[in-house]
């Protein structure tokens, strides 16, 4: 079983702060995905990753993929309360035939 | 429609009743999937579909839950006999294409129905 380990679990910040959360397993993925969700709704993908070393950028949104393809980051800079939410991220096996996803971080940007 | 669709949006039983949870997947999507969401968890996979081929039952965390897609597209997930620890919120999501495909690696998620076992 693949076991994706999401840090920190809850995180309440201010806005106008930068802050960095973290995907972590042992196991290796294809891909990894991140996801935001809200109060009430489904999640949502903002982004796949999928080479070892890999960053993408999604406005204040920085995305890095491991190179060892076993871990995986997330940077907001200047977070906004608009940024409040659930971030899951996902792993994709090699096969490409199972998603497994991370226990989620729960983020608070306070006004 | 435009997006997955699940209904009902909650759904609160008694313990030992069976529930049954709906999902309308995004037209001509092939593939649909049934998630279970713990509060404020992440998510646990119980069953996947794609088109007529045998679902992935690999999920499903006892005999008392099963699932049928009609006709490759609607899709119900039935819980016999809940229990108090079956309380969570049921996600379905639907791709375009089977798992391992490009396609299929994109998954689209309904807004979910709370399930309350009292």
């Amino acid at each position: 079983t693949q076991l994706l380990e999401q840090s920190p679990q809850f995180l309440s910040i201010q806005e106008g702060e930068n802050l960095t959360v973290y995907c972590n397993s042992s196991s290796v993925f294809s891909s990894l995905q991140w996801y935001r969700q809200e109060p009430g709704e489904g999640p949502v993908l903002l982004v796949t990753v999928v080479t070892g070393g890999e960053v993408k950028k999604l406005k204040r949104l920085t995305f890095q993929f491991g190179d060892a393809r076993k871990d995986s980051s997330l940077h907001i800079t200047a977070a906004q309360p608009g940024d409040t939410g659930l971030y899951l991220c996902a792993g994709l096996n090699n096969a490409g035939n199972m998603l497994t996803f991370g226990g989620g971080t729960r983020l608070m940007v306070k006004p | 429609g435009a997006g997955v669709s699940q209904s009902p949006s909650n759904k609160v039983t008694e313990k030992g009743k069976d529930v049954e949870l709906r999902c309308d997947p995004i037209s001509g999507h092939t593939a649909l999937y049934w998630y279970r969401q713990s509060l404020g968890q992440g998510l646990e996979f119980l069953i996947y579909f794609q088109g007529n081929s045998a679902p992935d039952k690999s999920g499903l965390p006892s005999d008392r839950f099963s699932a049928e897609r009609t006709g490759g597209s609607v899709s119900t997930l039935t819980i016999q006999r809940t229990q108090q620890e079956d309380s969570a919120v049921y996600l379905c999501a639907s791709s375009s294409g089977p798992r391992g495909s490009g396609a299929g690696d994109i998954q689209y998620f309904g807004a979910g129905t709370r399930l309350s076992v009292l």
